[in-house]
């Protein structure tokens, strides 16, 4: 069964706290993707991996950091640094034509 | 800059077409992309359509684009309420391969 999960689906924390979202796909893409959405808000990119061991700083990376050590891999660390982490975070991986395909997403609570 | 923009919401009778419309900013743009999210779900890939192509028809979905005017539209045969959703359209990144994503429009399908 192909496809990209991500894990837990909910996930809550105490403010403070560091929390590591997960992310595998099986699909062999290289280039791999992490958006933050907000309620009745569109998607904002966070990081994006385009090899395995690089990764780039999309529009919203502060409090934010990712590691690339396998291709099937894309993990984001929401450091305690992130004023406002509570979201849904979706990881996405690219294709052959640039079309991104999304996971089902982590819906992150922190209080 | 780069930006694209839909208008947020749409209603419509079941068995009517909806027609979601969107511009974008970058004439560069190779390819662009329709998505459907369901609550709480990840995005799902609808279609594409490359920049050299005018219409694209799959099944009861039909993307219309219009170069000079920077306009992508989705219509939608035949809506079932299984239809309602978050729709968003999406850009190539002329200099990058990042897709730039509209805000999304909230279609409501009355029965």
């Amino acid at each position: 069964d192909g496809g990209i999960t991500q894990s837990p689906k909910y996930l809550f924390r105490k403010e403070g706290q560091n929390v590591t979202l997960s992310c595998e796909q099986n699909l062999n893409h290289d280039a791999m993707y992490w958006y933050r959405q907000d309620p009745g808000q569109g998607l904002r990119l966070i990081y994006y991996s385009q090899i395995v061991n690089d990764f780039q700083k999309g529009d919203i990376a502060e409090g934010y950091s990712v590691s690339r050590e396998k291709k099937e891999s894309f993990p984001l660390t929401v450091t305690s640094a992130q004023k406002n982490p509570t979201a849904f975070y979706l990881c996405a991986t690219s294709g052959l034509r640039y079309e991104q395909y999304f996971g089902p997403g982590t819906r992150l609570t922190v209080t | 800059g780069e930006d694209v923009e839909q208008s947020l919401f749409l209603s419509v009778r079941e068995g009517d077409s909806s027609v979601i419309n969107c511009t974008y900013t970058d004439s560069s743009s190779t390819y662009l992309y329709w998505y459907k999210q369901e609550p709480g779900a990840g995005l799902q890939l609808l279609t594409y359509i490359f920049s050299n192509m005018d219409m694209k028809q799959d099944q009861r979905l039909t993307v219309l684009l219009n170069k000079k005017d920077k306009h992508l539209s989705l219509r939608i045969a035949d809506t079932q309420t299984g239809d309602s959703a978050i729709y968003f359209c999406a850009e190539m990144g002329g200099a990058t391969n990042k897709l730039i994503f509209g805000t999304g429009t909230l279609l409501a399908v009355q029965p």
